[in-house]
C-alpha cells in the first residue's frame, strides 16, 4: 500500500501561534490527489483541500496555506495566527487519479490551541 | 440533497450478532466507499465500490460484506460482530471531479 505519513502524533501551541502540519505520502501513480480533512471533537470529516498532483502551485485560504511539493512527496498544511477553534484531529489523504478505490489516510495530527 | 447519509447513529451489539450498517446518497455519485475509524489509526478502508454491481476488498476487509444493488445504496454487514470491530465508520462518496463526500458515522460498540 502507498503510505501516508503524518510524523506529527500531536501538536500544542498558544493561540495566535503558527503552526504547520506536515505530510508525506508515498506512490507510484503519475496522477493522483491529496486532500487535508479536519476533524473537530464532534466527529464530523470536514473537507479542507484538494490538490491534484498536476498542480504545484502553493495555496492560500484565510488563515489556512498549503505547500506541495512533488520533489519531496510532501503537502505540509499552515494554520496562521491559530485560533481555540483550530483544535482539531487533522488528516492528510491521497487517492489515485481515478478516485474509484478509496482514499488512504495519514494516522491523523491532533492539534491542541490552548487559550 | 441530502448528501451523504448513515444509519444508524450509535450502535451496541453483543458478540455474535449481525447487523447491517446503511448508507446512501443521492448524487447520483458511481463511486462509494466504507471506512473504519480506531485512536491513533486514522482512517482505514473496508471495501469500495465503482459502480452498482461492483465491489472490491480495501485494507481491513476481513468480517465484512457489501453489496450495491443501486447507484445509490452502499449497505455494509457485520455477520458476526466481534469486539475488534468496535469503531467509528463512515461511508463515503466520490464524484467524477474526485471530490470526496462523507457521512455523519456511526459509532458502534461490540460488547
Amino acid at each position: 500500500a502507498q503510505k501516508v505519513t503524518q510524523a506529527q502524533t500531536e501538536i500544542s501551541v498558544v493561540e495566535k501561534e503558527d503552526v504547520t502540519l506536515d505530510c508525506v505520502y508515498e506512490t507510484r501513480d503519475t496522477t493522483y490527489y491529496l486532500f487535508w480533512y479536519k476533524q473537530p471533537p464532534s466527529g464530523e470529516l470536514v473537507f479542507l483541500i484538494r490538490r491534484n498532483s498536476f498542480d504545484e502551485q502553493n495555496e492560500i485560504s484565510g488563515r489556512y496555506s498549503w505547500n506541495f511539493q512533488k520533489s519531496t512527496s510532501s503537502f505540509n498544511f499552515t494554520i496562521t495566527a491559530s485560533q481555540v477553534v483550530d483544535s482539531a484531529v487533522y488528516f492528510c489523504a491521497r487517492n489515485s487519479g481515478g478516485g474509484a478505490d478509496g482514499l488512504t489516510f495519514g494516522k491523523g495530527t491532533h492539534l491542541i490551541i490552548q487559550p | 440533497n441530502a448528501g451523504v447519509t448513515q444509519t444508524p447513529k450509535f450502535q451496541v451489539l453483543k458478540t455474535g450478532q449481525s447487523m447491517t450498517l446503511q448508507c446512501a446518497q443521492d448524487m447520483n455519485h458511481e463511486y462509494m466507499s466504507w471506512y473504519r475509524q480506531d485512536p491513533g489509526m486514522g482512517l482505514r478502508l473496508i471495501h469500495y465500490s465503482v459502480g452498482a454491481g461492483i465491489t472490491d476488498q480495501g485494507e481491513v476487509p476481513n468480517g465484512y460484506n457489501v453489496s450495491r444493488s443501486t447507484t445509490e445504496d452502499f449497505p455494509l454487514r457485520l455477520l458476526s460482530a466481534a469486539p475488534s470491530q468496535t469503531s467509528v465508520y463512515f461511508c463515503a462518496s466520490t464524484s467524477r471531479g474526485n471530490e470526496q463526500f462523507f457521512g455523519p458515522g456511526t459509532r458502534l460498540t461490540v460488547l
